[in-house]
């Protein structure tokens, strides 16, 4: 069974722009979690989609956001993009069972 | 609001070693706790999750326990290799919720 993958692997995007992240989850699943990491904050939760809604939102502000199509995949968006956004962007699968599954993560650089 | 906290932050073991991950949490009231493993710029590996109702969970070399009255799950590894050398992260899920630790940067010197 393929695991969790997430394209593309690396973006150099600039401040103010906006960018799009894919997320296509493990065959089965139907929840799909966002999140950030960064060295200073660490691993951060930004939103959980299951069923094409979203379930649960982190502490973040409304420049993040996300959906979730109906085969499961999803997409996380960021607009207005500032340095601070600079991260490794995570996305994780699971459902049914509560296990979490990773894929390898978008690394984003915001110049 | 959950903390999750690891202790140490760094460990530096040499090969053969047996040793002991910490993990602590705040609020009692979990769904699960599961470790994880990452290595330098990539995702996350699932290791072991210990549903509330849990005490341990064991694969292969590894194990966990969880006592959530004290908040506190620890993660012991046998008889490290440089392999298992990685960032230990655990994370506890409550209410949809999940809260990770800092991590703890494992080092196995051959």
């Amino acid at each position: 069974k393929a695991g969790v993958t997430q394209t593309p692997r690396y973006l150099i995007k600039t401040r103010g722009q906006q960018v799009t992240l894919s997320c296509s989850p493990i065959s089965g699943h139907r929840s799909v979690s966002w999140y950030q990491q960064t060295p200073g904050q660490g691993l951060q939760f930004l939103f959980e989609y299951f069923s094409e809604t979203q379930r649960n939102k982190g502490n973040f502000p409304g420049r993040f956001s996300g959906r979730q199509f109906s085969n499961s995949r999803s997409e996380m968006n960021v607009s207005t993009l500032e340095l601070g956004d600079s991260a490794l962007y995570l996305c994780a699968s699971s459902f049914p069972g509560p296990e979490q599954f990773f894929g390898p993560g978008t690394r984003l650089t915001v110049l | 609001k959950q903390e999750v906290t690891q202790i140490p932050a760094a460990l530096s073991v040499p090969e053969g070693e047996n040793l002991v991950l910490n993990c602590s949490f705040t609020d009692s009231a979990i769904y699960n706790l599961q470790w994880f493993r990452q290595d330098p710029g990539k995702g996350l590996t699932s290791l072991l999750l210990i549903q509330s109702s849990q005490r341990e969970q064991t694969s292969g070399r590894l194990n966990a326990s969880l006592d959530k009255s004290s908040g506190r799950s620890t993660l012991y590894i046998a008889a490290s290799q440089p392999g298992d050398s990685a960032t230990y992260l655990c994370a506890v899920e409550n209410n949809n919720d999940m809260r990770f630790g800092a991590g703890t940067r494992l080092t196995v010197k051959p």
